[in-house]
């Protein structure tokens, strides 16, 4: 069966540190991938997606990054944080059939102190 | 650029009481439709989608939905709500062609009272 790892569920890091947050999958081949934040009382806002190894689409300016080193990992990363970085952060993927829909990872609540 | 709007922040209800939570999206092509449940500090879950075909989707836990293609709408429906269905509810919209990117709304609070 499809299932989708995210880690860590919470983190608190301060102003100015690193930020790396990872994502995997299973059961699936060739997953296009999405990085979501959900800030509070706002609704889902597309961050970056990725339709292969080394392709990476951004969809909003910022102080974020990712990367996607193999076909099922996805990685969220920040060298410095910003107070504004904090929110919700949702991995998600589709496995590229039109029936299916996409799956999300249980989240990780980043405050950035 | 596609949008979504959902209607209501929050709708609080009596439990065995019916609920609708609207929702309209905007876009110049064709769409998918989701709806999607948000406990407390969890993932989302998928309710129900439209793909294509029948207008009323019916997804997990009792929802249902339906397209409205002149409205621009997709409304979820659920006959008798239970206290579990206390959540965050959230419609979402897919271009199709954009790589299955999502859309959402803001989200609808539904709090179910005893």
């Amino acid at each position: 069966s499809q299932t989708i790892h995210q880690w860590p569920a919470t983190l608190v890091q301060p102003v100015g540190s690193p930020l790396s947050l990872e994502c995997t999958v299973e059961g699936t081949s060739n997953p296009n991938l999405y990085w979501y934040r959900q800030a509070a009382g706002r609704g889902l806002q597309l961050l970056f997606y990725s339709v292969g190894i080394g392709q990476i689409s951004s969809e909003v300016p910022q102080n974020l990054s990712a990367s996607r080193p193999q076909d099922r990992q996805f990685i969220l990363s920040s060298k410095k944080l910003l107070l504004s970085d904090s929110g919700f952060y949702l991995c998600a993927f589709f496995s590229g059939d039109v029936n299916t829909e996409a799956f999300f990872g249980q989240g990780t609540r980043l405050t950035v102190v | 650029a596609q949008s979504v709007t959902q209607l209501d922040s929050q709708v609080p209800v009596f439990e065995e009481a019916p609920v609708e939570l609207r929702c309209n999206y905007s876009s110049s092509v064709s769409v998918y439709l989701f709806w999607y449940v948000q406990y407390p500090n969890q993932g989302l879950q998928l309710l129900l989608k439209y793909l294509s075909g029948s207008t009323l989707v019916k997804g997990i836990n009792g929802f249902e939905a339906e397209f409205n293609k002149s409205q621009t709408s997709f409304h979820l429906r659920k006959p008798s709500v239970h206290i579990s269905d206390t959540a965050e509810y959230f419609c979402a919209v897919s271009e199709q062609g954009s790589n299955y990117k999502l859309t959402f709304g803001k989200g609808t609070l539904l709090t179910v009272n005893p």
